[in-house]
């Protein structure tokens, strides 16, 4: 069954504390991105990664750091230099067209 | 640089109402157009796309029309049931980049029985 999964679905974090939201997908798609979505402000791009090995800033990088060492997975850490984390965060992958295909997302709060 | 521009919401309606939501964009080039629905709890999906000027993309009853001359690609359905109630999303993807999409904020229907 192809597809994207994100986990865990709800993340809670604490002051100062590192955490890493999972993205893995089996569609054989060679791009990845993170989005950061906040009620009435749409997506914000925080990472993409075109091809493994490879990854670039998008329009919100501060405080976020990934990886993308297999084409399969592309985590997210967010640091604790991300001072505002709370929000609902989308991983999307594409097979270089311009259609994107979401996961279920991940909401993540603050203690 | 790119953008979006979509009505905003909520979009108050009633079960068999006709709907329109309306997008605007502004592109350097001659982008791909889509709407995307995101239902409550969940990630995005494709809903329609046009990748040229005066194409329809439809899907489950919506539709829009890739408008060069205003730059537009309205959403419309004639007539919505209770499970449309959703966040829609207006995006452009200009094909001479990276297939990095804008996206407009996202206008949020809601249709009651």
């Amino acid at each position: 069954d192809g597809g994207i999964t994100q986990s865990p679905k709800y993340l809670f974090r604490k002051e100062g504390q590192n955490v890493t939201l999972s993205c893995e997908q089996n569609l054989n798609h060679d791009a990845m991105y993170w989005y950061r979505q906040d009620p009435g402000q749409g997506l914000r791009l925080i990472y993409y990664s075109q091809i493994v090995n490879d990854f670039q800033k998008g329009d919100i990088a501060e405080g976020y750091s990934v990886s993308r060492e297999k084409k399969e997975s592309f985590p997210l850490t967010v640091t604790s230099a991300q001072k505002n984390p709370t929000a609902f965060y989308l991983c999307a992958t594409s097979p270089g067209s311009e259609t994107q295909y979401f996961g279920p997302g991940t909401r993540l709060l603050v203690l | 640089g790119n953008s979006v521009t979509q009505m905003e919401g909520p979009v108050t309606l009633s079960e068999e109402a006709f709907l329109t939501i309306n997008c605007t964009y502004t592109a350097t080039g001659y982008p791909s157009l889509f709407w995307y629905v995101q239902y409550p709890g969940e990630g995005l999906q494709l809903l329609l796309k046009a990748t040229k000027a005066d194409d329809k993309g439809s899907n489950k009853g919506f539709e829009a029309t890739y408008r060069k001359e205003t730059t537009s690609f309205h959403l419309e359905k004639g007539s919505v049931q209770v499970s449309d109630s959703a966040v829609y999303f207006c995006a452009l993807s200009d094909r001479g980049g990276s297939y990095i999409p804008t996206f407009g904020r996202g206008t949020s229907l809601i249709v009651h029985p």
